[in-house]
């Protein structure tokens, strides 16, 4: 059974552009979570969906992060426009309820804003 | 506030020596806690959990961690270091918030194994 799949695993761009990063995750598992990690903050949740509805994007930095869950098999995480400080580990997970405690992490697309 | 803290952002063990990674929690109910690895350019892997039950929980590769309530620790044992151990270790607390379970994560360790 596929796990959680990210794309890109690596991205580099330029100050300003937009940036889309993808997420799939485990087929039947209705909740998903978007975290970001850096050396300074460690791991942080980003935005939670359960059933492609946003929960609590509370995380969410500002206004130039949005994410959408279009349907139950795909999410995205964008940037526009982005900063040198976005340069992050952007990590997918996805739990198999909005009870559950066990969450499956992908392998996350490393951000590089130059 | 929950919160974990993981004493000692890097270890250094020698094979063979046991492995100690230090955990504790701050949890206002009683807490789901887990160990994550990360191996290098990789997701965070699942080694073990504790929900509720026996408070001593076996996970994969030979780890084991205690649960010690009156410690509030969760400390990440393995009594032989493998060289493919070398990764970074994290401890979450999963806790409710807004009628979900969110994972609260310490800042990790790094645990370095040499010959």
């Amino acid at each position: 059974d596929a796990g959680v799949i990210q794309s890109p695993r690596h991205e580099v761009t330029e100050m300003g552009q937009e940036v889309t990063l993808r997420c799939k995750p485990i087929s039947g598992h209705n909740s998903l979570f978007w975290y970001r990690q850096t050396m300074m903050r460690g791991l942080e949740l980003l935005i939670y969906f359960n059933n492609n509805v946003p929960i609590d994007d509370s995380g969410m930095p500002e206004d130039r992060f949005s994410a959408k869950m279009p349907n139950a098999s795909f999410s995205t995480l964008k940037i526009q426009p982005s900063e040198p400080r976005d340069s992050a580990v952007y990590f997918c997970a996805s739990s198999q309820g909005q009870g559950s405690v066990e969450q499956y992490f992908g392998p996350g697309t490393r951000l590089t804003v130059t | 506030a929950q919160s974990v803290t993981q004493l000692g952002s890097h270890v250094s063990v020698s094979e063979g020596a046991l492995v100690l990674l230090r955990c504790n929690y701050s949890s206002s109910v009683p807490p789901y806690l887990f160990w994550y690895v990360q191996y290098p350019n990789q997701g965070l892997q699942l080694l073990l959990k504790y929900t509720t039950g026996a408070t001593l929980v076996k996970g994969i590769n030979g780890f084991e961690a205690e649960f010690k309530k009156s410690e509030t620790s969760f400390h990440l044992t393995k009594p032989s270091a493998h060289m493919s151990d070398a990764a970074e270790y994290f401890c979450a607390v999963s806790v409710p918030s807004g009628g979900y379970n969110k994972l609260i994560f310490g800042a990790g360790t790094r645990l370095a194994v040499h010959p």
